[in-house]
């Protein structure tokens, strides 16, 4: 079945360095890529998302890049702070018969940032 | 407030006690749909519904139930609960159906099947 991977499983980094997250999906049809971030305890939230017809999309310190060919999308945090801790997940849409598309997860990503 | 309501947010019971868990959203979304959420595996869709009356099975249906007898709630039944559905759940919605649009969360259930 169409899945979503996701690398690596846990991320460490010093307090301004970046963060780079990556997924790669299966199917070509995918259109819509959002990536969630869940702190301890709490719901997913979206923070970022693009589309497909979209290369690069960027939000203060954060952004995402999507390559169609190669069916990769990243994550890129710049200036990581200690808030930035909490697992992060990639998704994408794939469509099923009937045209209705939904949302595959990946595994997530735990990203802790030291001071 | 738009919100996604989900309760209980914590229960612990034993072997085949039915338990219902509850989810209202009050943004008028016509998309709801139950995930659940284990280490190492990422959010799973159990059922999904695309409005009133519309459900359909998701990634990981045995086990569990839902209806939509109103827009504003998708209730997640568990019939016959089991110690493999200890997990924690999160019920999303979303303005138009599909997975092309973003998913508002709630907060979350804790559920332990002992």
């Amino acid at each position: 079945g169409e899945n979503v991977e996701q690398h690596p499983s846990t991320l460490s980094v010093q307090e301004g360095d970046s963060a780079v997250i990556k997924c790669t999906y299966s199917d070509s049809a995918s259109n819509y890529f959002p990536w969630y971030k869940q702190e301890l305890g709490k719901r997913p939230q979206l923070i970022i998302d693009i589309r497909s017809n979209v290369g690069e999309k960027k939000d203060q310190r954060i952004a995402v890049t999507l390559n169609k060919t190669a069916k990769h999308f990243s994550l890129h945090i710049t200036e990581t702070q200690p808030e930035d801790s909490a697992v992060y997940f990639c998704a994408a849409s794939v469509m099923f018969s009937g045209g209705y598309n939904k949302l595959i997860f990946g595994a997530g990503t735990r990203l802790a940032v030291h001071p | 407030e738009a919100q996604v309501t989900q309760n209980p947010r914590y229960l612990i019971t034993v072997t085949g006690k039915k338990l219902t868990v509850t989810c209202s959203q009050n943004m008028n979304h016509e998309y709801m749909s139950w995930y659940r959420q284990d280490p190492g595996l990422g959010l799973r869709q159990i059922y999904y519904s695309m409005n009133v009356e519309v459900t359909d099975k998701g990634d990981v249906p045995e086990g569990y139930k839902v209806s939509r007898k109103e827009k504003r709630n998708f209730p997640l039944i568990l019939e016959s609960p089991s110690p493999n559905q200890t997990s924690l759940y999160f019920c999303a919605s979303s303005f138009r159906p599909g997975g092309n649009q973003p998913q508002h969360f709630g907060d979350g259930t804790r559920l332990s099947i002992l």
